[in-house]
């Protein structure tokens, strides 16, 4: 079944450590997003990419960094310069523009 | 710039009554608009979008939602609550249109429902 995979579900990050982040879709979509979801608030646009080799800051970039090598995968890497990285983040894709959004089942990142 | 509000951060309904979740939107221009539904630990899941035409959008699990310009509203219904529908639920709204648009989200409401 085509899906997209966030691996691992939880992850523990140490003070000063970079971690990363990883999905992976294979519902040949080209557009790929991260968000971060925090109790209250809703869900917010850390990065989002277009295309392979392409990608723009969404509302919340600070801190956060993506590549685009391969049309399947999209992965985020929370760099130690962000200081509140607790969340639940979530990885979702989508075909033609304006065509829905498919998620993952996300990542819970707590900081250790 | 799109944006969306949505109404009451928690509502609480018995079985089998009506469910009513209530979302707000603003656009410049004529808007795309969905709804999802996040179950605890897991990613949200499409239950319906309205983009053009018919202005009342049937979804899955008996869910629909009405679409109205005057209003700017997109409220999301269900005539009879059952236990499983117990989730926390997002509007979204996007330009319509060609060319690639950002979804924007409301902050969520969380769906009670008791026996």
């Amino acid at each position: 079944d085509g899906g997209i995979t966030q691996s691992p579900k939880y992850l523990f990050r140490k003070e000063g450590q970079n971690v990363t982040l990883s999905c992976e879709q294979n519902l040949n979509h080209d557009a790929m997003y991260w968000y971060r979801q925090d109790p209250g608030q809703g869900l917010r646009l850390i990065y989002y990419s277009q295309i392979v080799n392409d990608f723009q800051k969404g509302d919340i970039a600070e801190g956060y960094s993506v590549s685009r090598e391969k049309k399947e995968s999209f992965p985020l890497t929370v760099t130690s310069a962000q200081k509140n990285p607790t969340a639940f983040y979530l990885c979702a894709s989508s075909g033609q523009t304006n065509q829905p959004q498919h998620f993952g089942d996300g990542t819970r990142l707590s900081i250790l | 710039a799109q944006s969306v509000t949505q109404l009451g951060s928690h509502v609480s309904v018995s079985e089998g009554a009506l469910v009513l979740l209530r979302c707000n939107y603003s656009s410049s221009v004529p808007p795309y608009l969905f709804w999802y539904v996040q179950y605890p630990n897991q990613g949200l899941q499409l239950l319906l979008k309205y983009t053009t035409g018919a202005t009342l959008v049937k979804g899955i699990n008996g869910f629909e939602a009405e679409f109205k310009k005057s209003e700017t509203s997109f409220h999301l219904t269900k005539p009879s609550a059952h236990m499983s529908d117990a989730a926390e639920y997002f509007c979204a709204v996007s330009r319509g249109g060609t060319g690639f648009q950002k979804l924007v989200f409301g902050t969520g409401t969380r769906l009670l429902v008791s026996p």
